[in-house]
């Protein structure tokens, strides 16, 4: 079946980094962009950027556009956050997302991944 | 960046309620508007795209109204599985933003 999955969840200390992978199946991953999504707790989803699989085009949030790169392996249908120079506030649920081809929509959602800042 | 007013933010019903849930966006974003339900722990999942249109497989109890600025969701004969939280989220520009939520509780 169609499917996201993700990597396991991170304990990371405030300055690190840390990337988190998403893994496509049943479906062709050149096909779908990928989105990534954060959320913090008890706070409401917040976008972060997207990549098209096929082309390598990036599109990033603003807010995050100096601290995050995602890329992707298309060997591997894996898909890849990386966040740097964490902070406190960076800790959060991470999912990906595929991002529905008949309409601006996330269809598909990884089970989310949790990063954990903190000293 | 489009902000997302969600109200109410939190309600209580009981299962074969009527309940409706409304979005409003600080600009246009004609109907590129979507809602999500999201159940603790879980991601969310995709149930109206394009302010009107039912995610395949999603019960038809739910539906989206709305263009411009100004949408509702609203779900008929609430079931027990409808318990949740629901995001409203404009896809017009980026970067696309969520609404607050607005959490469903039984009453």
């Amino acid at each position: 079946q169609v499917q996201l999955v993700q990597s396991g969840t991170e304990v990371k200390e405030p300055g690190a980094s840390v990337t988190v992978s998403c893994e496509a199946s049943g479906y062709t991953f050149s096909d779908f962009y990928i989105h990534w999504v954060r959320q913090a707790p008890g706070q409401s989803p917040e976008w972060m950027g997207w990549i098209n699989p096929d082309s390598g085009a990036l599109n990033y949030a603003e807010k995050f556009r100096a601290r995050v790169t995602i890329t992707r392996d298309t060997s591997t249908g894996t898909g890849y956050l990386e966040l740097i120079s964490l902070k406190s506030d960076d800790t959060a649920v991470y999912f990906c997302a595929r991002g529905a081809d008949y309409a601006d929509a996330f269809d598909i959602w990884g089970q989310g991944t949790l990063v954990t800042v903190s000293p | 960046d489009i902000q997302m007013t969600q109200s109410p933010s939190s309600l209580s019903a009981s299962v074969g309620d009527r309940v409706t849930i409304t979005c409003r966006t600080s600009r246009y974003v004609n109907t590129y508007l979507n809602w999500y339900q999201q159940k603790p722990g879980k991601a969310p999942d995709l149930l109206i795209y394009s302010a009107s249109s039912l995610q395949s497989g999603v019960p038809s109890r739910f539906s989206g109204r709305g263009s411009g600025t100004d949408f509702t969701l609203t779900i008929t004969n609430l079931q027990p599985e409808d318990f949740a939280t629901y995001y409203c989220q404009q896809t017009y520009s980026t970067p696309w933003t969520f609404g607050q939520g607005t959490k469903v509780e039984v009453k």
